[in-house]
């Protein structure tokens, strides 16, 4: 069945530093592709999305580009602060759900 | 406007008993979800309610489990004779329709502890 692997966290970081998180998908079809964020004590709420290949989604500085060929969707942010810090899902959706990876945990370090 | 809100947030139960969650969709969202996210295991999609349709129940780990949706706005996520691993937060979303192209909207969770 159709699924999301992302890098296992957590991730540490440096503030300013760049940031690649890790997400491919195995998937008939063509899926939608979101990245999901959850702030700490917060809900999970939705980053950014694409919808078709070589769609790039993008917001709050972070972007990830729907790649077809290497059935892949790494989010990326070229220097990040520590309210980044945070739980990021990749996830597609099919037949009108979404599945979800398990999560990265990052933290940023001031 | 308010969002979606679960209730109870924190729910202690012991093994065996029952126990309801009950959620809040946002006014007007005709899709409502129920994922578990237990540690290191992601968010585990349970079921989903599109308007009148008859709901997806594909994701629900066993009998056990049940949901209704009343009216088309609060459901209520059922869970009979608990068991320990039954332990996780489990959060609601709703969305305008169902489909990956309709922003889900999640809920703050009811964190579930069975003893």
């Amino acid at each position: 069945g159709d699924s999301v692997t992302q890098m296992e966290g957590p991730v540490t970081l440096s503030e300013e530093a760049f940031l690649t998180i890790n997400c491919t998908y195995t998937a008939t079809g063509y899926p939608s592709l979101f990245w999901y964020v959850q702030y700490p004590g917060e809900g999970l709420q939705l980053l950014l999305k694409a919808t078709k290949a070589d769609d790039k989604g993008s917001n709050k500085g972070f972007e990830a580009t729907y790649r077809k060929e290497t059935t892949s969707f790494h989010l990326e942010k070229g220097s990040v602060q520590v309210s980044d810090s945070a739980v990021y899902f990749c996830a597609l959706d099919r037949d009108d759900k979404i599945i979800f990876g398990k999560g990265t945990r990052l933290h940023i370090l001031p | 406007g308010a969002g979606v809100s679960q209730s109870p947030s924190n729910k202690v139960t012991e093994k065996g008993k029952d126990v309801e969650l009950r959620c809040d969709p946002i006014s007007g969202h005709t899709a409502l979800y129920w994922y578990r996210q237990s540690l290191g295991q992601g968010l585990e999609f349970l079921i989903y309610f599109q308007g009148n349709s008859a709901p997806d129940k594909s994701g629900l780990p066993s009998d056990r489990f049940s949901a209704e949706r009343t009216g088309g706005s609060v459901s209520t996520l059922t869970i009979q004779r608990t068991q320990q691993e039954d332990s996780a937060v489990y959060l609601c979303a709703s969305s305008i329709l169902a489909g990956g192209r309709y922003e889900q909207y999640f809920g703050p969770g009811t964190r579930l502890t069975v003893t």
